[in-house]
């Protein structure tokens, strides 16, 4: 789905450095979320947003900040990247929390 | 504890052969259930929620409260099918509940 879409698609960098990962979307929704998924481990939320002024932790938020910069951005942060960092990371949007969530197509981050 | 449990992690049928993806949950309300589905690199996307009560793609879930499942049925498995299954958990106004997917091989 298009409507959500996700920067960097790929990205390797070191440990200790700080990187952001982007998340855009044109389906108008106001929650945004961020999760990332490991083998074996599911899908793990790691923050969310039900509108701009609302920011919450999620099961694995220690490392990761995020900030919602407009209804339709959304972008996670490592201050500090470790190699247990490593993993695919997705952003979604839903119009509600029970409403269907629509996935961004995801990055794959490598941490050395 | 988990919320959201899918026992198997792969489950490989033959082309043909009939499919169950199990699904549990605790919840002592009214839950809404979903089965998100991901195709080798594709997003994730929602395969069928139980309210909407429709068959996707062939597949079908019923919602049973008392044995708190939403196991995901499809009676002759294509292999267009393979890919990694979610059950999700809505809890009312919070995030969507994922449990560790289940990936599906089905062998021509």
């Amino acid at each position: 789905d298009a409507d959500v879409t996700q920067t960097p698609r790929n990205r390797i960098t070191k440990t200790g450095k700080r990187i952001m990962l982007e998340c855009s979307q044109t389906k108008g929704h106001d929650r945004m979320y961020w999760y990332r998924q490991d083998p074996g481990l599911g899908l793990r939320l790691i923050y969310y947003s039900f509108d701009v002024k609302d920011i919450n932790k999620g099961e694995i938020s220690d490392g990761y900040s995020v900030s919602r910069q407009a209804q339709a951005k959304f972008s996670l942060s490592l201050e500090s990247a470790i190699p247990n960092q490593t993993a695919l990371y997705f952003c979604a949007t839903s119009a509600e929390s029970t409403d269907t969530q629509y996935f961004g197509p995801g990055t794959r981050l490598t941490v050395l | 504890a988990q919320r959201v449990t899918q026992p198997e992690k792969l489950l490989s049928v033959f082309k043909g052969a009939p499919v169950e993806l199990k699904c549990n949950y605790s919840y002592s309300g009214s839950p809404e259930l979903f089965w998100y589905v991901q195709y080798s690199r594709q997003r994730l996307q929602l395969l069928l929620r139980h309210i909407s009560r429709e068959s996707i793609k062939g597949f079908t879930a019923d919602l049973n409260k008392g044995e708190t499942s939403f196991h995901l049925k499809k009676p002759f498995a294509q292999e267009e099918d393979s890919a990694m299954y979610y059950c999700a958990l809505s809890e009312g106004n919070t995030p969507l509940v994922f449990g560790k997917g289940t990936r599906l091989s089905v062998i021509a």
